[in-house]
């Protein structure tokens, strides 16, 4: 149990175009889901905290109107990068946190490979 | 921000060799996790330590916890080329923050 999808899985793009990103609970239901960005080689860095049913929690330096938030079910958030430029490309991963955890047990979906030309 | 250091960041060992990666945080947490990350992939969740425990097992893997350092390692034994991987130390003070990670390279 406790899976994770990210639709899709790769993408690529003209530069000024949007892209929305699906991250599903497949088997729980998730209040609360995660969004990072990871650069090759590099760490994740968390962007957002999606809440279902309100707004989503951006972290400093995160453009909140830039990567569009939005959770409107228990198994599905979205992410959507608008007016996509190249230094937009990089690794997204969304995690989901299942209902009722006691402690900030985050299941993590695959990814999804973003290349912006 | 990055809260967590890591070292080394890069590792390569012998199959049947233990791996030792180390993680370093600065402020006070709830718990510390461990991942692993393949290429290209997402992340599996390890272990977890809580503040109060100093050691934990789980199969191969030990994790040890030292608060007073702010320090916490992971020790993977009888590696095997599967685990050829990045591992990543995550901190949890109410949202998880990720350490530098560890590139594992395993050579059978």
């Amino acid at each position: 149990g406790a899976v994770v999808s990210q639709h899709p899985s790769w993408v690529i793009c003209k530069s000024g175009t949007s892209v929305k990103i699906e991250c599903r609970s497949l088997d729980f239901q998730a209040t609360t889901m995660f969004w990072y960005r990871q650069f090759p080689k590099q760490s994740l860095m968390l962007m957002a905290t999606s809440n279902e049913g309100s707004k989503a929690t951006y972290e400093q330096g995160v453009e909140k109107d830039k990567f569009l938030i939005n959770h409107a079910s228990l198994t599905l958030s979205t992410l959507t990068v608008t007016s996509a430029h190249p230094e937009d490309s990089s690794f997204y991963i969304c995690s989901a946190m299942r209902t009722g955890s006691s402690y900030n047990e985050q299941f993590f979906g695959p990814g999804t490979r973003l290349t912006v030309l | 921000s990055q809260q967590g250091e890591e070292d080394p960041q890069a590792l390569s060992i012998q199959e049947g060799e233990n791996a030792t990666m180390n993680c370093s945080y600065k402020t006070s947490i709830n718990n510390l996790q461990w991942y692993r990350q393949n290429s290209g992939r997402g992340l599996v969740h390890l272990i977890l330590i809580r503040s109060n425990e100093r050691e934990k097992h789980s199969g191969r893997l030990r994790v040890t916890l030292d608060t007073s350092k702010k320090s916490s390692s992971l020790l993977i034994t009888a590696s095997r080329a599967a685990d050829t991987a990045s591992y990543f130390c995550a901190t949890d003070d109410d949202k998880l923050v990720f350490g530098a990670g560890t590139i594992l390279r395993v050579k059978s």
